[in-house]
């Protein structure tokens, strides 16, 4: 099955900074790969997402980024505000079975004020 | 939000006891899942459901079983709760016809075992 890895495990920066998360995955076949944000309490919520064939979608101050040659992808926050502090999770499909996802471990994000 | 609800919401039950936990979807998604969140584990799949009487099992679903009876509701019970099965659960849907990929999560349930 899909094996997904998420680093870092915590992040912290300063408010306007950028922060990174990475993420890999091991089926060379997988095709979409959604990021999900999780606030303290509450539900895990879609905020971004890129399919195989394209290496790059921005929304406003997120991005992602797919390098299918490596099999990883990245998701990248810019000009941070203490609202972006949360518990980020990547994802990537598990094969053809169900629509089924396999998700990273999650990263942390603590946004200084 | 993607009109899928949890019940109960918190429940606290003692070791040795059944369970069950309900998922209500109102968007007629084909699929339906279970998680578990726990701390450093992040989201684990227990069971999922690809239509009506169709489910199979997830990575954790030793000690669940799941039932579909209706496309609007898919249940998870624990047959004999242990304090091990302390988490946060949530339900998901997708394969909805605007984004058939993304998944939709429930607003969880709270699970304590004493």
């Amino acid at each position: 099955g899909e094996n997904v890895e998420q680093h870092p495990s915590t992040l912290s920066v300063q408010e306007g900074d950028s922060a990174v998360i990475k993420c890999t995955y091991s089926d060379s076949a997988s095709n979409y790969f959604p990021w999900y944000k999780q606030e303290l309490g509450k539900r895990p919520q879609l905020i971004i997402d890129i399919r195989s064939n394209v290496g790059e979608k921005k929304d406003q101050r997120i991005a992602v980024t797919l390098n299918k040659t490596a099999k990883h992808f990245s998701l990248h926050i810019t000009e941070t505000q203490p609202e972006d502090s949360a518990v980020y999770f990547c994802a990537a499909p598990e094969g053809n079975a169900g629509n089924m996802l396999t998700f990273g471990g999650g990263t942390r994000l603590m946004v200084k004020p | 939000d993607a009109g899928i609800t949890q019940s109960p919401r918190h429940k606290v039950t003692e070791t040795g006891t059944p369970v069950t936990l309900r998922c209500h979807q109102t968007e007629n998604h084909r699929y339906m899942y279970w998680y578990r969140q726990d701390p450093g584990h992040g989201l684990r799949l227990i069971h999922y459901s690809y239509g009506v009487k169709d489910t199979d099992k997830g990575e954790v679903s030793d000690g669940y079983s799941v039932s579909r009876s209706k496309t609007e509701d898919f249940l998870l019970t624990l047959e004999s709760a242990t304090s091990s099965q302390t988490s946060v659960y949530f339900c998901a849907i997708s394969g909805g016809q605007d984004s058939y990929n993304e998944q939709f999560f429930g607003p969880g349930t709270r699970l304590t075992v004493l």
